[in-house]
């Protein structure tokens, strides 16, 4: 069966530091990787997704990037922190084969911006 | 613009009470509504709802999409607290690769 894993479930970083946030699928090939952010109380918001390795498509503009190194691993990362940069960060998988697929969800990084 | 709208925003019942939370949506060209149940982590997936009218089932749990309204309901019931949670709505857009349009959720807080 399928899992995926993200790591750490919480984060406190400063203004203004680095940060690297991962995600990885066991038990599924080439499946589409998803990056969302839930503010307090609200929905999920799109960052990123990706189809294949390397291949990243951006939603909103923003102080973060995306990368995908190998076919089951997706980054998400800053260069240089924000304070709305705080929130609860989502990765998400589906299957690549016909169309509406179901996203499947990893646990969760909390990230809090001292 | 695509729109994804939940209510109610958060509801408190007792144990064993039914409740029935609404989902409408504005989207072009629609293709099908999930619902998730979300705890305190990962969303897990519910329900997916692709034709008007067909009730989907899992144990205490049920939905429906009405196409000529543009809403799906999601039913508990007999409630217990472990549904206690936020229950989010979303629907597949256009694009061929798979973006959802999530409605805010709604908080759903089952008491003894």
């Amino acid at each position: 069966s399928q899992t995926i894993h993200q790591w750490p479930a919480t984060l406190v970083q400063p203004v203004g530091s680095p940060l690297s946030l991962e995600c990885t699928v066991e038990g599924t090939s080439n499946p589409n990787l998803y990056w969302y952010r839930q503010a307090a109380g609200r929905g999920l918001q799109l960052l990123f997704y990706s189809v294949g390795i390397g291949q990243i498509s951006s939603e909103v503009p923003q102080n973060l990037s995306a990368s995908r190194p190998q076919d089951r691993q997706f980054i998400l990362s800053s260069k240089k922190l924000l304070l709305s940069d705080s929130g609860f960060y989502l990765c998400a998988w589906s299957v690549q084969s016909g169309p509406d697929q179901p996203q499947h969800f990893g646990d969760g990084t909390r990230l809090s911006i001292l | 613009e695509d729109k994804v709208v939940q209510s109610p925003l958060s509801l408190v019942v007792h144990e064993g009470d039914t409740v029935t939370l609404n989902c409408s949506y504005e989207v072009t060209n629609f293709r099908s509504l999930l619902w998730y149940k979300q705890e305190k982590k990962a969303p897990t997936f519910l329900f997916m709802l692709t034709s008007s009218g067909i009730e989907k089932k899992s144990g205490r749990l049920s939905s429906i999409l009405d196409k000529k309204e543009l809403s799906s309901i999601l039913n508990i019931t007999a409630t217990q607290t472990g549904d206690s949670a936020i229950y989010l709505c979303a629907v597949f857009l256009t694009d061929s690769w798979g973006k959802l349009q999530f409605g805010a959720g709604t908080q759903v807080v089952v008491t003894p």
